[in-house]
This record gives C-alpha cells, sequence and structure tokens, in this order.
C-alpha cells in the first residue's frame, strides 16, 4: 500500500507570493490533516478536511487555506508569503473520522521563503 | 493548550531504559505518540483513549493517567534505533476533528 505523498518536496518562494502544496493520502483514507512544523514553534495543527469538508481550523491567518477533493486529495494554499512561513509543511492522513485514529504522515514539503 | 514533554532531551547508551512525560493543563480524551528521525516524517507509536484503550505498533509502553492529565512513554532496553525526536499530541475532545495539540518534543540520543 503506497503511503502519503506530498509535491513538491522542496520549494522557494520570494516573499509576496504564494504557494500550493498537494497531499495525496493513502488509499481509502478520507481524512487529510495539515501540520506546520518549524524549530521555533514545532509541530502545529493547520487545518483537517474529511469528505471535502474542513472540520476544524489552527490558529493561523486566513493566508493560510486548503480544500479536498473528491478523491481525498488535499491541497493547501499560502497567499502572501512572509519570512516566518518558512517551514516544513506536513500532511497526514487518517482512514476513521475521530476519536482518532493513527494519522499517517507523508515525508513533507520544505517551503523556503527569500 | 500545547502540553509540556519532559525532558527535553536524554541521551541513553543501548540496553538503558528511560521516561518521557507529557502534561496537560487540560481535560485530555487521548495522547497520541509519535517519533520522527532527523529529516523523516513523524511515524505512529502509540495512542492511549480515556478510559484504558490503547492502540500501538511496536514494542514501547505508555500510560495514560487522567486523573493528572499526563502520559508517560516508556523506552525499555533501548535500541539504537529508538533515536529521534519523541512527540506527544493531546486531543481534548471526541470531535476535535485531528486537532492534535503536539508538545516540543523530547530528543532521544541512543549510543552503542
Amino acid at each position: 500500500k503506497a503511503g502519503v505523498t506530498q509535491t513538491p518536496r522542496y520549494l522557494i518562494k520570494t516573499r509576496g507570493q504564494q504557494v500550493t502544496l498537494s497531499c495525496s493520502p493513502i488509499s481509502g483514507h478520507r481524512s487529510v490533516s495539515w501540520y506546520q512544523q518549524t524549530p521555533g514553534q514545532g509541530l502545529q495543527f493547520l487545518f483537517e478536511y474529511f469528505s471535502e469538508t474542513q472540520r476544524n481550523k489552527g490558529n493561523f491567518p486566513g493566508r493560510f487555506s486548503g480544500r479536498q477533493f473528491s478523491n481525498s486529495r488535499s491541497e493547501m494554499n499560502v497567499s502572501t508569503l512572509e519570512l516566518g512561513d518558512s517551514a516544513l509543511y506536513l500532511c497526514a492522513s487518517s482512514s476513521k473520522r475521530p476519536p482518532r485514529d493513527e494519522q499517517f504522515f507523508g515525508p513533507g514539503t520544505r517551503l523556503t521563503v527569500l | 493548550q500545547q502540553p509540556v514533554q519532559s525532558p527535553q532531551a536524554v541521551i541513553l547508551r543501548e540496553g538503558e531504559d528511560a521516561v518521557i512525560n507529557c502534561s496537560s493543563s487540560k481535560a485530555l480524551y487521548s495522547v497520541h505518540w509519535y517519533r520522527q528521525k532527523h529529516g523523516e516524517a513523524p511515524v505512529f507509536l502509540m495512542i492511549l483513549l480515556k478510559g484504558g484503550e490503547q492502540k500501538g505498533h511496536e514494542k514501547i509502553s505508555a500510560s495514560f493517567n487522567e486523573k493528572k492529565q499526563q502520559s508517560s512513554l516508556y523506552l525499555t532496553a533501548s535500541q539504537l534505533s529508538y533515536s529521534g525526536t519523541y512527540f506527544c499530541g493531546t486531543e481534548m475532545t471526541t470531535d476535535s476533528w485531528g486537532k492534535l495539540q503536539f508538545g516540543a518534543g523530547t530528543q532521544v540520543v541512543v549510543t552503542p
């Protein structure tokens, strides 16, 4: 069974640009969560999608948005990039609705904002 | 609401034991443990639910004290493969929809 895949793996952007990251969950998984990981703030929850609907959102500005498609693939978008958005963006998929079962993380997209 | 992990780091020799703690100031529904090796994605280790249910993959044990809102992960007879950063993630309710609040992590180094 293929794992969670994320594209691209690495991305370099400049301030003010926007970026779209993609996540393909494990086949059959309908839940996709996104996390931002930085050395200073650690792992922070961005949002979760289940059956194409955003079910929960973390404490991030509106510049961070996402969506989920009917095949459960998910994208997240960051507009008007800031230097502080440089981070590893991880997505995780799960087969169940909460109560939470284990989540399977993808390898992440390393975003660098110059 | 971020859980507090302790210690921040621990160095072990192969075969030694260690305990990693995760504490919350809020009532918890579940505690999740993940391990992340450098440059890799976090990998699920165990989930502990209020009421005593547990689910895990590896030979690593953990406990969940519901009264104290604290969980402990026990690394017993550590192996080199146990090296990595351990994160606990907590859920407050049954419908938190994946909103895991992760601790800052505990870096574990196991030496030969």
